[in-house]
């Protein structure tokens, strides 16, 4: 069945970064896209972007350009979100989700990552 | 960007009522969007995808419909399991945005 297995919850100091990860199985990994998407209680969903995994070939939602990173290890079926420069407004939990002829029809089960001195 | 005006953001209900939501988009997208439940710590699950078709394993009472900006999701007969938030996105185009999400609870 297909599944995507996010990385731990992160705990993080402002000015730092971390990388994230979203293993998937189940599925043909190349064939379908993987998208990011940040979560708080105040703004709701954001979506961050989302790369290609068959090329690499990355595409970002303009609020996220510098703060986001996505890559992609084929070989091991794995996309990566690295953020950066954190501050206590990237506190939240992050999902991916893989797009494909349907959209965003399987999300990991999310990562909180919490900024704070 | 699209933005998604999801309305109601809160809904009280009772086991057995029809449940209504709406999302309306600020251009056309034409049929391309989902709905999806998502219970209190747990991740999204699609339960509508390309405005009116079930995803496989979904029950029956869910569905969907609209076209081009207004959009209708509706649960025909409310059942304890489904008090969650519901929340809408739009396909269309990049950024993929969200609605901000309808939370149901129990009277």
């Amino acid at each position: 069945q297909v599944q995507l297995q996010q990385s731990g919850g992160e705990l993080a100091k402002p000015g730092s970064s971390v990388k994230i990860s979203c293993k998937a199985s189940g599925y043909t990994f190349s064939n379908y896209y993987i998208s990011w998407i940040k979560q708080t209680t105040g703004q709701g969903l954001e979506y961050t972007g989302y790369i290609n995994t068959g090329s690499g070939g990355t595409n970002y939602n303009e609020k996220f350009k510098g703060k986001a990173t996505l890559t992609v290890d084929k070989s091991s079926s794995t996309a990566f979100m690295q953020l950066s420069s954190l501050t206590p407004d990237d506190s939240a939990v992050y999902y991916c989700a893989r797009e494909g002829a349907i959209s965003f029809d399987y999300w990991g089960q999310g990562v909180m990552v919490t900024v704070s001195s | 960007d699209i933005q998604m005006t999801q309305s109601p953001s809160f809904l009280s209900t009772s086991v057995g009522d029809r449940v209504t939501i709406n999302c309306k988009a600020s251009q056309n997208i034409n049929r391309y969007l989902n709905w999806y439940q998502q219970r209190l710590g747990e991740a999204p699950k699609l339960l509508i995808h390309n405005a009116n078709s079930l995803q496989t394993g979904i029950p029956s009472r869910f569905s969907g419909s609209g076209s081009g900006t207004d959009f209708t999701f509706t649960i025909s007969s409310l059942q304890p399991e489904d008090v969650a938030t519901y929340f809408c996105l739009q396909h269309n185009s990049w950024p993929r945005t969200f609605g901000g999400g309808t939370k149901l609870e129990l009277k």
